[in-house]
Formats: C-alpha cells, sequence, structure tokens
C-alpha cells in the first residue's frame, strides 16, 4: 500500500510569492491534516480535514489556506511568503480524524 | 485548551531500558499518541492510547492514565536506531484537535 506523498520534496520562493503544496493520501485515508515543523516550534498544527470539510485550523493568519478534494487529496497554499515561513511542511492521514495518523515526508519550503 | 509537556533529552545505554514520560492537560481527551522521529525524517506512528493501561508492542509499551493526565513510553532492549526524537500527541479540546508536545530527544550511547 502506498504511503502519503507529498509534492513537491523541496521549495525555494522568495518573500512575496505564493506556493501550493500537494498531499496524496494512503488509500482509504479520508482524513487529511497539515503540519508546520521548525527547530525552535516542533510540530505546529495547521488544518484538518474530512470528507472535504475543515473540521479544525490551527493559529496561523489567514495567509495559509487549504482544501480537500473529493478524492480526499489535498493542498495547502501560502500566500505572501514571509522569511518566517521556511519550514517543513508535513501532511498525514488516516481512515477517520480519530485514528492514528500516518505521515509523508514532507516538502521542505525556503524562503530567501 | 490544551498543553503538553515531556523533557526536551535523555540519554541511555545500549541494551538498557528508558522511560519518556508526557504529561498532559486536554479537556474532552480523546486518545494519547507517541511518535518517532528521526533526524530529517518523517514522524513514524508508535503507539496509541484511550484508555488506562499499558499497550504492547514488541520492545515499545506505552501507559496511559487520564485521571494523572500522564503517558509514558517504555523502550526495551535499546539499540543504536532509536536514537530520536519521541512525540507525545494528545487529542481532545473544544475542537478535538491532535496537539503535538515538542518531542523528547533520545541518545543511545554504546
Amino acid at each position: 500500500k502506498a504511503g502519503v506523498t507529498q509534492t513537491p520534496r523541496y521549495l525555494i520562493k522568495t518573500r512575496g510569492q505564493q506556493v501550493t503544496l500537494s498531499c496524496s493520501p494512503i488509500s482509504g485515508h479520508r482524513s487529511v491534516s497539515w503540519y508546520q515543523q521548525t527547530p525552535g516550534q516542533g510540530l505546529q498544527f495547521l488544518f484538518e480535514y474530512f470528507s472535504e470539510t475543515q473540521r479544525n485550523k490551527g493559529n496561523f493568519p489567514g495567509r495559509f489556506s487549504g482544501r480537500q478534494f473529493s478524492n480526499s487529496r489535498s493542498e495547502m497554499n501560502v500566500s505572501t511568503l514571509e522569511l518566517g515561513d521556511s519550514a517543513l511542511y508535513l501532511c498525514a492521514s488516516s481512515l477517520k480524524p480519530e485514528q492514528p495518523q500516518h505521515f509523508g515526508d514532507g516538502t521542505r519550503l525556503s524562503i530567501l | 485548551g490544551q498543553n503538553i509537556d515531556q523533557p526536551t533529552e535523555m540519554t541511555a545505554t545500549e541494551g538498557a531500558i528508558v522511560q519518556i514520560n508526557c504529561t498532559y492537560q486536554t479537556s474532552g481527551f480523546n486518545g494519547l499518541f507517541w511518535y518517532q522521529q528521526h533526524a530529517g525524517e518523517a514522524p513514524t506512528f508508535l503507539s496509541y492510547n484511550v484508555l488506562d493501561g499499558l499497550e504492547e508492542k514488541g520492545r515499545f509499551s506505552s501507559f496511559l492514565s487520564r485521571s494523572k493526565g500522564y503517558s509514558y513510553l517504555l523502550l526495551k532492549e535499546l539499540q543504536m536506531k532509536d536514537s530520536a526524537s519521541y512525540l507525545c500527541a494528545s487529542r481532545g479540546g473544544a475542537t478535538n484537535k491532535l496537539i503535538f508536545g515538542t518531542g523528547t530527544l533520545l541518545a543511545v550511547q554504546p
């Protein structure tokens, strides 16, 4: 069974640009969550989606947005990029929200 | 609200046993999860407790006490490859979020 797939793996952008990250969950998983990981802050919760509905949102500015499609694939968008947005962005999927999550390898975003 | 505390770093010897503690304050508690994360890699799921007691999975065991807001991860017969960060996460709160602690960096020495 294929795991969670995130694309791209690495991304370099400049301040002010926008970026879209993609996540394909494990087949059959309908819940997808996104996290930002930085050395100082650890894993910070961004969003949680289930059946195309956003169930939860973390404490991030409105520049961070996301969505989930009918095939459970999810995208995350960050607009007006700032230097502080440099991080590893992780996607995780589970059968249902309460079930254990399985993580993808992440997208490492660097802002210059 | 939700809050999770776990030690920042621990050191243990190969072949020994180590216990990594986690305390949480989570209203509407709905589960405690442990993940392992090697440097430069994604977290991998280790264990899940929703009821009080001990869950055993090979060399790894996890314990939960809901009344005390306390969990621990027990690693037996430590191997060098167990050197990693161990993340405790609780689900709960008004919106049933999954919130992670900052992780415990375990160094296994020969």
